[in-house]
């Protein structure tokens, strides 16, 4: 069973970077069969897909066109796993984010992290 | 961006009883190459990550009890508990991902009448 461990800094100042980590255990982020993905989760966005990481024979990567010009992510197939940067966070950025695998048989989600945008 | 909305907002419903939520996308996400339609539904109760309940809109995830189930295709779908328990007291959301960016509904709320 596949399961996501998230990681990171709960606080984050204005004009920073949101940087968080999913430990990846009972699979490989270099599988050939599923994605590796971040969303978040706000009241005033409700759910919002901000991107993802896959391997089919090389990395690929998709973003949400809200953040593509902030937004990396980056597997790390020495330690399985896998991490979200966002750049020039604002106070709008603040949200619960999650990561999550898609795989031919759906979504499993890790357990979220409170990312507060303050100084 | 394919957009997904669902109705009704919230949702009462009696202990026993019935109770249906319905999604639709600005677009069809069934495609016809391997017959699926690309629609996923979610529980979400508070402080937790939504929960996979259904996904190819009508298949079960194991372990999730057989009184939820998911029907419809193309643009049109349903999520129905057939007898509501109290556990079941959550957000439900549909997402779609049928091609990126994935979107998900803006969820129903369902409670105890």
């Amino acid at each position: 069973q596949v399961q996501l461990q998230q990681s990171g800094p709960g606080l984050v100042k204005p004009s920073q970077t949101l940087s968080l980590t999913c430990a990846i255990s009972g699979d490989s982020v270099s599988s050939n069969s599923a994605a590796w993905n971040w969303i978040r989760q706000s009241p005033s966005r409700g759910l919002e897909w901000l991107g993802r990481t896959y391997y089919r024979s090389k990395w690929y990567n998709d973003y949400a066109v809200s953040v593509k010009s902030r937004i990396t992510i980056n597997p790390d197939t020495s330690k399985n796993q896998f991490s979200l940067q966002l750049n020039s966070v604002t106070p709008e950025d603040t949200a619960v984010y999650f990561c999550a695998r898609a795989g031919i048989s759906g979504w499993y989600w890790g357990q979220g992290t409170l990312v507060t945008v303050s100084s | 961006d394919i957009v997904m909305t669902q109705s009704p907002d919230s949702l009462a419903v009696s202990l026993g009883e019935r109770a249906t939520i319905n999604c639709k996308s600005s677009q069809s996400v069934f495609f016809s190459s391997n017959n699926k339609n690309y629609l996923a539904w979610y529980q979400q109760k508070p402080g937790q990550p939504p929960k996979l309940l259904i996904y190819w809109a009508s298949n079960r995830e194991s372990g999730v009890p057989d009184r939820f189930s998911g029907s419809g295709s193309g643009t049109d779908f349903t999520l129905t508990i057939s007898s509501l328990q109290a556990e079941d007291v959550a957000v439900y959301y549909c997402q779609h991902y049928y091609s990126t960016p994935y979107t998900f509904g803006q969820g129903t709320k369902l409670e105890i009448k």
